[in-house]
């Protein structure tokens, strides 16, 4: 599987738009790229997945550039609620199931 | 749409003693994962399971460890002769089949804090 490297925290400003980057250079032909949020004493929950360049839903944006080996999560308007942590994944997608390595996330801190 | 369960919440045990977890996944969920987290760590994956079948299982997933699904539905998660080592979150998460809606999604429950003592 390959390795991702994210930054361990975070702080923004509430409103502001808040990116984090994720690095993969080993991200191999067939992997895609996943999303998860974590709330203190809650499981994950799925934000977004993408393969290459774009993709928008009603939470988040992610940006893939031609070579994969970033992509970029973007939170658009950030508010407190939106404090915690979020891990970047890199893995096939095999019968539709990602297998998947959770690194230590980056976690965010939104200010108010 | 109750979402994963996960029962019990928290369970404190005594080194040696064995305990058992119960995870309901969501009902048209064919596929069911157990992932162990760390304080500060993210979850590691033990296990998954396709229907009743056990496809996958970590390295994490020492012969004390065993997990079953055995009609295809809620699975449970079983550790032998608990260790301080073995405390932990226990989380169990679900899937639908390939092709449904967010297939690719897996949804998780509220996991099962352990405290060996």
């Amino acid at each position: 599987l390959a390795k991702t490297t994210q930054p361990i925290s975070m702080d923004s400003y509430e409103g502001q738009e808040v990116n984090i980057t994720c690095s993969h250079n080993n991200i191999a032909t067939n992997d895609y790229i996943t999303w998860y949020q974590q709330f203190p004493s809650q499981g994950p929950r799925f934000i977004i997945q993408g393969y290459k360049t774009k993709v928008t839903n009603e939470v988040a944006s992610l940006f893939i550039p031609a070579d994969r080996k970033s992509s970029t999560l973007s939170l658009p308007r950030v508010s407190l609620s939106d404090t915690a942590v979020y891990y970047c994944l890199v893995g096939p997608r095999s019968g539709g199931y990602q297998k998947v390595t959770f690194g230590i996330g980056t976690k965010l801190q939104v200010i108010p | 749409d109750t979402g994963v369960s996960q029962d019990p919440r928290h369970k404190i045990t005594k080194r040696g003693q064995n305990v058992t977890f119960r995870c309901d996944p969501i009902s048209e969920h064919n596929r069911l994962y157990w992932y162990r987290q760390t304080l500060g760590q993210g979850p590691e994956f033990l296990t998954y399971f396709q229907n009743e079948a056990q496809l996958e299982k970590s390295r994490l997933l020492s012969d004390r460890f065993s997990a079953e699904r055995p009609k295809g539905s809620f699975s449970t998660l079983e550790i032998q002769r608990t260790e301080q080592g073995d405390s932990a979150m226990y989380l169990c998460a679900s899937s639908p089949e390939a092709g449904a809606p967010n297939y690719n999604e897996q949804f998780f429950g509220p996991g099962t804090r352990l405290t060996v003592l």
